[in-house]
């Protein structure tokens, strides 16, 4: 089967400027995580969606950052505007339910300069 | 809040040997899972192991099996027969169950192994 699909896989943009990045999750997943994944950390769950509700986005700086889950399949993470501090991996990752194993993306790799 | 540690920035392992990855954790809950993610380099991060709090009996997986001591709250990972494969980034994490009403992931902050031939 398909796995989690991102994209772009690199991104180079100017801080104050916007960018989005999209996530397709592996069919038949209800479940969606966006993580933040700054050079050595571990990733940071930025909002998590069961079908195209949000479950958890308390760890989301939503001043600048947003993300939609349109018709409970992919979803769209952006950033408006970036600052350097957003430079980091974004990833998404998918289950099949609130309990089901996680599988990840690639991942898109951001930097702000 | 939870917290997860990874006190270990880096290992090493001989190829063939044996080798434990150490993890730390503090809840005030009492049901949860923990796992153990492997992220190669430049590949997507993949679960390695998976424990459920309530079960006793440590989660073992071919190779990887764990130490779950839930009063210390200590979760290691053992590699046994390490192979070059196994080199990667390691992070542990932990995920409140369902009936806690909300979820969070957390994880720690990783420990590269380095597997030498």
């Amino acid at each position: 089967e398909a796995g989690v699909a991102q994209s772009p896989r690199y991104k180079i943009i100017e801080k104050r400027q916007s960018v989005a990045f999209w996530c397709n999750p592996i069919s038949g997943h209800a479940t969606l995580y966006w993580y933040q994944q700054i050079l050595g950390q571990g990733p940071k769950l930025l909002i998590q969606f069961q079908n195209n509700g949000v479950v958890d986005d308390s760890q989301l700086p939503k001043d600048r950052f947003s993300a939609e889950r349109l018709k409970g399949v992919d979803s769209t993470l952006k950033i408006q505007p970036a600052k350097l501090e957003d430079s980091a991996v974004y990833l998404c990752a998918s289950s099949l339910g609130l309990v089901g194993e996680q599988y990840f993306g690639p991942g898109t790799r951001l930097t702000v300069t | 809040a939870q917290t997860v540690t990874q006190s270990q920035p880096e290992m090493s392992v001989q190829e063939a040997e044996t080798v434990t990855l150490s993890c730390t954790y503090d809840t005030s809950e009492s049901d949860y899972y923990l796992f153990w993610y492997k992220q190669p380099p430049s590949r997507q991060m993949i679960l390695v192991i998976r424990q459920e709090a309530y079960k006793q009996q440590n989660a073992t997986e071919n190779r990887f099996s764990v130490n779950f001591q839930k009063a210390a709250k200590s979760f290691s990972l053992k590699i046994s027969d390490s192979q070059l494969g196994d080199a990667a980034m390691y992070f542990c994490a932990y995920r409140s169950r369902f009936t806690s009403g909300t979820y969070k992931y957390i994880f720690g902050t990783g420990t590269r192994l380095k597997v030498l031939a």
